[in-house]
């Protein structure tokens, strides 16, 4: 199986601050990496596709880029509502795998 | 839109049937994949199904043991899981995905609210 790594696990952060979350699959996924948002109790939500498409409805302070094994999320400016636990999966191969998470806190 | 069927309480060694209803758009036109959450980890994709074909691929960590399927009569997909043990205690996603392939470049965009699943004797 692909493995996921996250880094950091775990971020403090301010509001209005820049903030970059990293991602490595353990061989290459091409550009087969999503992005997601989870919030306590709820369903995850989709925020980046093919490692750079912005999905509809998702502000544009998220953004998204890398390719083959290694890949960033960017929140330019944190608003209150981001703070939440953000993962990336690879859907390139099966079984399809997220990494462990990113829990974004508020310093 | 995604609506799942609601909580479950099961003896170790037992089945659970998880349905999953989609309304608002085309349900064959879309993938539907189960990805369960155990407490305070991190998501584990379970499957999919192809709704228009009937066509399955699961994990090779749940084969034998899951059984995805569905009713496109009623736009509902169904996930079942046996041999249950206190290790399968999570909440059971459904989710949609554009996919023509095994492979997708697209992510999941829509998601069930989640069933939670309880394994305890």
């Amino acid at each position: 199986d692909i493995q996921m790594t996250q880094s950091p696990s775990s971020l403090s952060a301010s509001v209005g601050d820049r903030v970059t979350i990293t991602c490595r699959a353990s061989q290459s996924i091409s550009n087969y990496l999503n992005w997601y948002q989870q919030k306590p109790g709820k369903a995850p939500k989709l925020l980046i596709y093919a490692a750079s498409s912005l999905q509809s409805g998702v502000p544009s302070r998220f953004s998204g880029s890398g390719s083959g094994t290694d890949f960033t999320l960017t929140i330019s400016s944190l608003q209150p509502e981001d703070f939440a636990t953000y993962y990336c999966q690879q859907s390139y191969i099966t079984p399809e795998t997220f990494g462990q998470g990113t829990k974004l806190e508020i310093k | 839109h995604l609506v799942q069927s609601g909580p479950e309480v099961k003896k170790p060694g037992t089945s659970v049937k998880v349905s999953c209803k989609a309304s608002g758009y085309n349900f064959t036109g879309y993938y539907i994949h189960w990805v369960r959450q155990a407490p305070g980890q991190g998501p584990e994709w379970m499957g999919w199904i192809n709704p228009n074909s009937g066509g399955t691929n699961y994990a090779q960590k749940f084969q034998g043991r899951v059984t995805m399927a569905r009713d496109t009569s009623i736009s509902t997909a169904y996930m079942e899981l046996t041999r249950l043990t206190s290790d399968d205690t999570a909440v059971y996603y459904c989710a949609r995905r554009a996919q023509y392939y095994d492979i997708s470049l697209y992510g999941m965009d829509v998601w069930g609210q989640g069933t939670t699943v309880t394994v305890s004797s």
